[in-house]
């Protein structure tokens, strides 16, 4: 067990609709990044947060956006659903920003329809 | 950007037989290179990392080795055992800017009894 827990595990959404999904992220850790893992992949980088400012961001629309917590939590927010959104979404917590391991929630599987 | 690729993409070995992974990368800033493992409907486990004042790391069973100079790093498994089965992935980073991972696309690890 990693201490990061994601939710919800599992979510059904329209092409689209709205969805957040939400990251706690390790006791002591205040650096979260988040990842998309389509079926079959390896993880891809969407964006990382460190003390509740974006730290970097991968390729990805801007309609996939974040915020961090200043309890280090975070959420993933994705706008107007595409089919191709369908993915696991991972969150990855650090104990800084640099220099040190992620690791990572079981993940969100996030089925668009 | 960081390109990581990774062979085999599945590889079936008998228990107790030795298994090894390879994976390449195109950054030669990339200073930070973790395996991950990730079982069904789990997110990727850390299992070892070296970094790229290292050659090579062992953990037990498990061992990574790396040629900064051919830019390519390996994980071995000895001794495999059937709870090794299992997707792995290897990963590059630069840890300066922060732990942005870029994954290979994964091996499947079938350890047949």
């Amino acid at each position: 067990e990693t201490g990061v827990t994601q939710s919800p595990t599992h979510l059904i959404k329209t092409r689209g609709q709205q969805v957040t999904l939400r990251c706690s992220s390790q006791s002591g850790h205040n650096t979260v990044s988040w990842y998309q893992q389509a079926l079959g992949q390896g993880p891809q980088f969407i964006f990382q947060y460190y003390r509740e400012e974006e730290n970097g961001r991968g390729n990805f629309p801007p309609r996939f956006s974040g915020l961090q917590f200043p309890n280090y939590s975070s959420e993933l927010n994705v706008n107007a659903l595409e089919l191709d959104d369908s993915a696991l979404y991972l969150c990855a917590s650090s104990l800084s920003v640099m220099n040190t391991e992620a690791f990572f929630g079981q993940g969100t599987r996030l089925t668009v329809v | 950007g960081e390109n990581v690729e990774q062979h085999p993409s599945t590889l079936s070995v008998q228990e107790g037989d030795s298994a090894v992974i390879k994976c390449t990368y195109s950054d030669s800033a990339s200073n930070y290179f973790p395996w991950y493992k990730q079982e069904l409907g789990k997110g990727p486990q850390l299992i070892i990392d070296i970094r790229s004042n290292v050659g090579e790391k062992k953990d037990q069973r498990i061992a990574v080795t790396l040629n900064k100079t051919a830019k390519h790093f390996s994980l071995h498994i000895t001794e495999t055992q059937p709870e090794d089965s299992a997707v792995y992935f290897c990963a590059a980073a630069v840890m300066e800017y922060g732990n942005k991972l870029v994954f290979g696309a994964g091996t499947i690890l079938r350890v047949k009894s």
